[in-house]
């Protein structure tokens, strides 16, 4: 059972647009909504979080939206550039972070 | 502060053999997650450890897997008998918990496992 689906698999965005990535959950029960970044070789890094109780949060060029009724929250990078390209996931935690299966996010110079 | 550490980067086994696999957690933090990631996959939760003891190992195999982490040095995640599909990148993790009861992991390099 998939508890965090993540979409789209894969995405180009041209530098200086915005890159959105989109997860949904089904427990109820997660208390925290953290997003990673992972570049090639190298171990997840803590991005941005979110909690429930809030509907969006935003970092510099980073933003997340939560939709707490969806069950869904979701990722904007706004003015993405080439550094950005990497590979996204979002998670869920409960007891233990429960991770999508990522999105890999090409931006082109 | 040095980060999560975890060596080796990469380590190549035969199958049958096993492998160990060590993880330093950041300093002052006495708590370690284990996560396995296969191929164009995110990370699966294994097991969680404190100090000398085995909080959450609903993530690890059954058979073969085993890990520790001792009152001195690295928490070790153990793999007996090697098979091919046990070939994968094995992330360690470490936090601390303050005193709301939140904490953030932070992940170590990884250990990429290849099984020949």
């Amino acid at each position: 059972q998939q508890q965090v689906k993540q979409s789209p698999q894969s995405l180009i965005v041209q530098k200086g647009g915005i890159s959105i990535i989109n997860c949904a959950y089904e427990n109820t029960a997660f208390d925290y909504f953290p997003w990673y970044q992972q570049f090639p070789g190298k171990g997840p890094a803590l991005l941005i979080a979110i909690r429930p109780d809030v509907s969006e949060k935003k970092e510099g060029r980073f933003t997340i939206s939560f939709n707490k009724s969806a069950k869904q929250f979701s990722l904007h990078i706004m003015d993405s550039q080439p550094g950005d390209s990497a590979t996204y996931f979002c998670a869920a935690r409960d007891d233990k972070i429960i991770f999508g299966k990522g999105t890999r996010l090409h931006i082109l110079p | 502060n040095a980060g999560v550490m975890q060596n080796p980067r990469h380590l190549v086994r035969r199958r049958g053999q096993e492998a160990r696999l060590r993880c330093s957690p950041m300093k002052g933090h006495s708590h370690v997650y284990w996560y396995r990631q296969l191929p164009e996959e995110g990370l699966k939760f294994m097991v969680y450890l404190q100090k000398e003891n085995i909080i959450d190992e609903s993530g690890m195999p059954k058979e073969r897997f085993s890990a520790e982490f001792p009152k001195e040095g690295p928490s070790i995640l153990r793999i007996q008998q090697v098979v091919r599909g046990d070939s994968a990148a094995y992330f360690c993790a470490s936090s601390l918990i303050d005193r709301s009861g939140t904490y953030e992991q932070y992940f170590g390099p990884g250990t990429r496992l290849t099984v020949t």
